[in-house]
């Protein structure tokens, strides 16, 4: 079966940081992109980045540039979220997903999500 | 940035119903237009890819349609399990955006 497994949920305070992992199974981990979709509470969904596991290529929004650094090991098939200098605006559920077709370039549909994992930035 | 623009933002139908959803850009994006379905605690569902296309298995009575800017999503006969939220994505540029979504419930 081909998925995505996502890290636990975590709690963290203001100015912390935290890595979030996403590991992929089932399919040629090294031929797709991999993006992060955030989405805030009651809100809809915001792109972040992308990455390649296979060489590590990342592009990253605008918006999310400087706040987010997406890495890959493909040695363990995942991929990772970091955040840093945690706000309370940073409360959301983050979603790795899978780029739809392989050959189509960074930018392409999502076929395959992780369940997600919810961080919650509390003091 | 491209603006992803749905309509409307939310809409009350019954069980075997047609609906459609409207998804408009701020600039021509070709056919790299695709929509979600999102329920609850869940991560979306790609349903349509590339404006027409159906995701493997998606039923048929979901379609897509449009090119350039302007796009639907439709649903022909409404089931209980289409009650969720529908988005659309542009895959054209970077950032990848979404619309604001559109909320089907049920009359």
């Amino acid at each position: 079966e081909v998925q995505l497994v996502q890290s636990g949920a975590e709690v963290k305070k203001p100015g912390e940081s935290l890595k979030i992992s996403c590991k992929g199974s089932g399919y040629n981990f090294t031929r797709s992109w991999i993006g992060w979709v955030r989405q805030m509470p009651g809100k809809g969904l915001e792109w972040t980045g992308i990455i390649h596991p296979g060489d590590s290529d990342t592009r990253y929004s605008s918006s999310f540039q400087g706040q987010v650094t997406i890495s890959a090991d493909k040695s363990i098939t995942t991929v990772y979220l970091q955040l840093s200098s945690l706000k309370a605006s940073d409360t959301a559920m983050y979603y790795c997903a899978r780029g739809h077709d392989s050959t189509q370039g960074p930018f392409d549909a999502f076929d395959i999500w992780g369940q997600g994992t919810m961080v919650t930035v509390s003091s | 940035d491209i603006q992803m623009t749905q309509s409307p933002s939310s809409l009350s139908a019954s069980v075997g119903d047609r609906v459609t959803i409207i998804c408009r850009a701020s600039q021509r994006i070709s056919s790299y237009l695709n929509w979600y379905q999102q329920k609850p605690g869940k991560a979306p569902k790609l349903l349509i890819y590339a404006a027409s296309s159906l995701q493997s298995g998606v039923p048929s009575r979901f379609s897509g349609s449009g090119s350039g800017t302007d796009f639907t999503l439709s649903i022909s006969s409404l089931r209980p399990e289409d009650f969720a939220t529908y988005y659309c994505q542009q895959s054209d540029s970077n950032p990848l955006t979404f619309g604001g979504g559109t909320k089907v419930e049920i009359k």
